[in-house]
C-alpha cells in the first residue's frame, strides 16, 4: 500500500519552461513533506521541504505547494534548466518511534531539453 | 566534510555468498539509515539507528539481512546468503538530531549490488 504516490514516472520539458512534478499522499498524519533530487550513480540530495501548516515554500527557482484537503503537493521549477534533469523523489514524514521517518514515492524522471 | 561514504560502489556476487556493505556517516551525526532502491518498490527504509542503537528494523526483508553499528563512525549491512532478488542499490544516509524532519538526510552514493 503506497502512502506516497508519484503517478508520473517521467516528465519532459523544454528549457526555460515550467516543470511541475506532482505527489499524492494518503496518510493525514504526515506533517512534513520533502523533495529530493537524484542524479545517476549518486545518492538523493535534499532539495526543499514544507511543513503541513504552510501551503507554499519557495527557494530560488523551486517552489513547493501543499494542498492538505486534496492530500496533494507539487514541485514547480521555473525556469527549467538542462541541469535539472534528474529523478525527483517526494517524501512525507510523520512521527514514528520517537523520530520523524519519511516515506518516499517512487520518483519522477525529469528531462529538460535544451 | 567528505559526506556519507559507502563501500564498495559496486558488488557482483554469486547466489549464496555473503555480502557486506559498509557505511561511514558524517562525523557528529547521530542518526544512520539504510535504504534499498529497486524499480518495483522505489526507496525502502530497511533499518535505522540512533546513537548506534537500532531503533526500527521492521523494513529488513528477511533474517538473511542484518545490520550493525559498532561505533558512531561505522555501520555494516550484511546479506547471508544472498539471492538474485537482493539485487538493488543500497543507500546509507545520516542526519543530526531531528534535523532530517525538515532538512532531509545526507545520502551516500550507494552500493549497486548484483547477485547472479
Amino acid at each position: 500500500d503506497q502512502q506516497v504516490k508519484q503517478n508520473s514516472p517521467s516528465l519532459s520539458v523544454q528549457e526555460g519552461r515550467i516543470s511541475i512534478l506532482n505527489c499524492d499522499y494518503t496518510n493525514s498524519m504526515f506533517d512534513y513533506f520533502l523533495w529530493y533530487k537524484k542524479y545517476p550513480a549518486e545518492g538523493p540530495t535534499f532539495l526543499i521541504s514544507i511543513s503541513s501548516i504552510k501551503d507554499k515554500n519557495e527557494d530560488g527557482r523551486f517552489t513547493v505547494f501543499l494542498n492538505k484537503s486534496a492530500k496533494h503537493l507539487s514541485l514547480h521549477i521555473v525556469p527549467s534548466q538542462p541541469g535539472d534533469s534528474a529523478v525527483y523523489f517526494c517524501a512525507a514524514s510523520r512521527l514514528s518511534g520517537g523520530s520523524y521517518i519519511p516515506t518516499f514515492g517512487r520518483g519522477t524522471s525529469l528531462i529538460v531539453h535544451p | 566534510d567528505a559526506g556519507v561514504i559507502q563501500s564498495p560502489r559496486h558488488e557482483v556476487t554469486e547466489m549464496g555468498q555473503e555480502v557486506t556493505l559498509r557505511c561511514k556517516p558524517i562525523s557528529g551525526h547521530d542518526y544512520l539509515f539504510w535504504y534499498r532502491q529497486t524499480m518495483m518498490r522505489g526507496l525502502e527504509l530497511l533499518i535505522y539507528f540512533n546513537n548506534n542503537v537500532p531503533i526500527d528494523d521492521s523494513g529488513m526483508p528477511e533474517d538473511r539481512f542484518s545490520a550493525k553499528m559498532p561505533n558512531a563512525s561505522f555501520s555494516t549491512l550484511k546479506i547471508q546468503p544472498s539471492e538474485p532478488r537482493d539485487s538493488a542499490v543500497y543507500f546509507c544516509a545520516s542526519s543530526l538530531g531531528g534535523q532530517h524532519r525538515a532538512r532531509g538526510y545526507t545520502f551516500g552514493s550507494g552500493t549497486r549490488l548484483t547477485v547472479v
